[in-house]
């Protein structure tokens, strides 16, 4: 069974519009990432929270903000959506926030902007 | 920003032939972590190797902190290792890495 699920697997968007990108994990985790992957660029961290508190920050545009409503939640909703936005936003999470711990990643959800 | 290089961009193998994978990087790393990312796309984590020699089943990594760079074996490849193999750098104590473009493996049987 997949311990970090995320919804949905698959998403087409128009351009303007507004999505929300969900991540649960249980797996007991205390962090948790996003992470976008395009074809133009290779894997990158987006956010990290730790207790549900923003840890850093990696994303230079205010249209993608991640929302925790629970501790094992982190949800990415991206407004404004625009055809660059199109990638693989990967969710991951670990034990702790710190580096001596590899995440586990979702499966992604595959986002296409038209 | 930390940069983070990976060479060969792919690689093609025969079943049984052995992988040399290489990861450069531009600044001081705190952590180096490989990773497989499976021809569908979900990512997972194989090796955390700061700093030394690491093994782990088929695989061998050998860092050498000082001079920015990190090697991933893969011994007596497989067909299910075909793949894209991803190198990882965080630099500080938070976890943020940043990821090389990655080796993309295929092994023929």
């Amino acid at each position: 069974d997949p311990k970090i699920i995320q919804k949905p697997k698959y998403l087409v968007a128009v351009t303007g519009s507004e999505k929300i990108l969900i991540c649960e994990q249980y797996l007991g985790h205390n962090a948790m990432y996003w992470y976008r992957q395009s074809a133009k660029k290779p894997l990158e961290f987006m956010f990290s929270y730790s207790y549900q508190k923003l840890m850093d920050n990696q994303t230079a545009s205010s249209r993608f903000q991640p929302q925790s409503s629970k501790k094992n939640h982190l949800d990415l909703q991206i407004t404004a959506l625009k055809p660059d936005d199109s990638a693989t936003y990967f969710c991951a999470s670990s034990l702790t926030g710190n580096n001596n711990q590899a995440p586990l990643f979702g499966e992604g959800t595959r986002l296409s902007v038209l | 920003g930390q940069q983070v290089q990976q060479s060969p961009a792919s690689l093609v193998l025969q079943e049984g032939e052995n992988a040399e994978l290489q990861c450069n990087f531009s600044s001081t790393a705190t952590q180096l972590q490989w990773f497989y990312q499976s021809p569908g796309g979900s990512l997972v984590s194989l090796l955390s190797n700061p700093s030394g020699t690491k093994h782990t089943g088929r695989l061998t990594s050998t860092t050498v902190t000082k001079e920015r760079r990190s090697s991933l074996h893969i011994s007596s490849s497989q067909t299910t290792d075909s793949g894209t193999y991803l190198c990882a750098i965080t630099s500080g104590g938070n976890y943020k890495p940043t990821f090389g473009k990655g080796t993309s493996l295929v092994v023929h049987p």
